[in-house]
């Protein structure tokens, strides 16, 4: 069945520090992925959809300039959290359809990010 | 903009019964997907259930069923013979048929399995 790879599945790292998320669907092309933040005993929220060869379209409230996201190919999407900081540290999530259909979606998963 | 609620936030059941897990949504589109989402401790987001709104069967997967009810925009998963391993979170979420296939998820349900 389809996959969604994601990487790294923990870091942690320093307060001012830049981390770079990688999801990447392993046997299908995705123009478009998801990404959502998890919160402790919350639900997901989406952040930002990503779009292969285009801008990404962030939801309201949602830094764009802090969250950097890159779709460089078919397969691979990339979030980077620019300057984290404590207030960062959430669990992260990426998604994908598969492209020409209309199934389910295929997530990644997921990173657990700890700024200290 | 769509919205998901689960007014349930734990629920828990005795190993072998039935429960069920509410959600209420709110949409002014006629077509769209709804969906049950289980999330164990891994954290892993795997899907349980899913139902088209143009069908008015109810969906059935093994031991996990929904009632949906379009008009009051309800869409309830029952869990039968409950087992230890349906211990988790489980999201009700809603998508749109046309355009960006992004889910919103409902606040979750932490549904405990007693032995």
């Amino acid at each position: 069945g389809a996959v969604v790879s994601q990487h790294p599945s923990r870091v942690i790292c320093k307060s001012g520090t830049s981390v770079k998320i990688e999801c990447r669907s392993l046997d299908f092309q995705a123009t478009t992925m998801f990404w959502y933040r998890q919160f402790p005993k919350q639900s997901l929220m989406l952040m930002a959809t990503s779009n292969e060869g285009s801008k990404a379209t962030y939801e309201q409230g949602v830094e764009k300039d802090k969250f950097l996201i890159n779709h460089a190919s078919l397969t691979l999407s990339t979030l980077t959290v620019t300057s984290a900081h404590p207030e960062d540290s959430s669990f992260y999530i990426c998604s994908a359809p598969r492209d020409g259909t209309n199934e389910k979606l295929f997530f990644g998963s997921g990173t657990q990010l700890s700024v200290l | 903009a769509q919205t998901v609620t689960q007014s349930q936030p734990e629920m828990s059941v005795q190993e072998a019964e039935t429960v069920t897990l509410s959600c209420t949504y709110d949409t002014s589109e006629s077509d769209y997907y709804l969906f049950w989402y289980k999330q164990p401790p891994s954290r892993q987001m795997i899907l349980v259930i899913r139902q088209e709104a143009y069908k008015q069967q109810n969906a059935t997967e093994n031991r996990f069923s929904v009632n949906f009810q379009k008009a009051a925009k309800s869409f309830s998963l029952k869990i039968s013979d409950s087992q230890l391993g349906d211990a988790a979170m489980y999201f009700c979420a809603y998508r749109r048929i046309m355009g960006a296939q992004k889910l919103v998820f409902g606040q979750g349900t932490r549904l405990t399995i007693n032995p």
